[in-house]
């Protein structure tokens, strides 16, 4: 079946502009998560959902970042106002359930620069 | 904060070869996973291993837990030129509240030589 997608796969913006970033997880998969990973480095997490729902939004790195999901479907993360430090791939990924023991399935991920 | 702590930090071998790889973490875990990431495919995967088992397989992967020790290892036997990517450790989530995602290391880069 279909895997995790995410749009677009290369975001170029300019400093100071708000960037969409869209996650489609898989069908049936009640947790997606948003992780963001800058160059050679290991990902850091940003959010979850839980349904609609992000129980702890603490991770996000400041007040510029929300995410959004409807239902248990589509997820959007925007970047407000960005920053060159913004520069990363931001991955999306979904599991069947929230929780440990569940294996996660990741998207090929956003690579956004901002010049 | 960082969880996992992959070593070495990059590897290169021959093709055939064993390759090993180290995960040490900070805090209790109930599992812990490994992941590999290469440009072709993205971020896989790769096997769980739970706080209660000590050594898990999986095809040509061997992974060992030592929770005394807070570290796992990874296991590669006759790599061959597909398995040159970047393999991470991931911890977590964590329920209770907190971070609740995975927690990943910097991970290793391993080189496969033809």
């Amino acid at each position: 079946g279909a895997g995790v997608s995410q749009s677009p796969s290369n975001k170029v913006t300019e400093k100071g502009k708000d960037v969409e970033l869209r996650c489609d997880p898989i069908s049936g998969h009640t947790a997606l998560y948003w992780y963001r990973q800058r160059l050679g480095q290991g990902l850091e997490f940003l959010i979850y959902f839980q349904g609609n729902s992000a129980p702890d939004k603490s991770g996000l790195p400041s007040d510029r970042f929300s995410a959004e999901r409807t239902g248990e479907s589509v997820s959007t993360l925007t970047i407000q106002r960005t920053q060159q430090e913004d520069s990363a791939v931001y991955l999306c990924a979904s599991s069947f359930l929230y929780g440990q023991g569940y294996e996660q399935y990741f998207g090929p991920g956003t690579r956004l620069t901002v010049t | 904060s960082q969880q996992g702590e992959e070593d070495p930090q990059a590897l290169s071998i021959q093709e055939g070869e064993n390759a090993t790889m180290n995960c040490s973490y900070k805090t209790s875990i109930n599992n812990l996973q490994w992941y590999r990431q290469n440009s072709g495919r993205g971020l896989v995967h790769l096997i769980l291993i739970r706080s209660n088992e000590r050594e898990k397989h999986s095809g040509r992967l061997r992974v060992t837990l030592d929770t005394s020790k807070k570290s796992s290892s990874l296991l590669i036997t006759a790599s061959r030129a597909a398995d040159t990517a970047s393999y991470f450790c991931a911890t977590g989530p964590y329920s209770g509240g907190g971070a609740d995602g995975l927690t990943f290391g910097k991970g290793t880069h391993l080189i496969i030589q033809p």
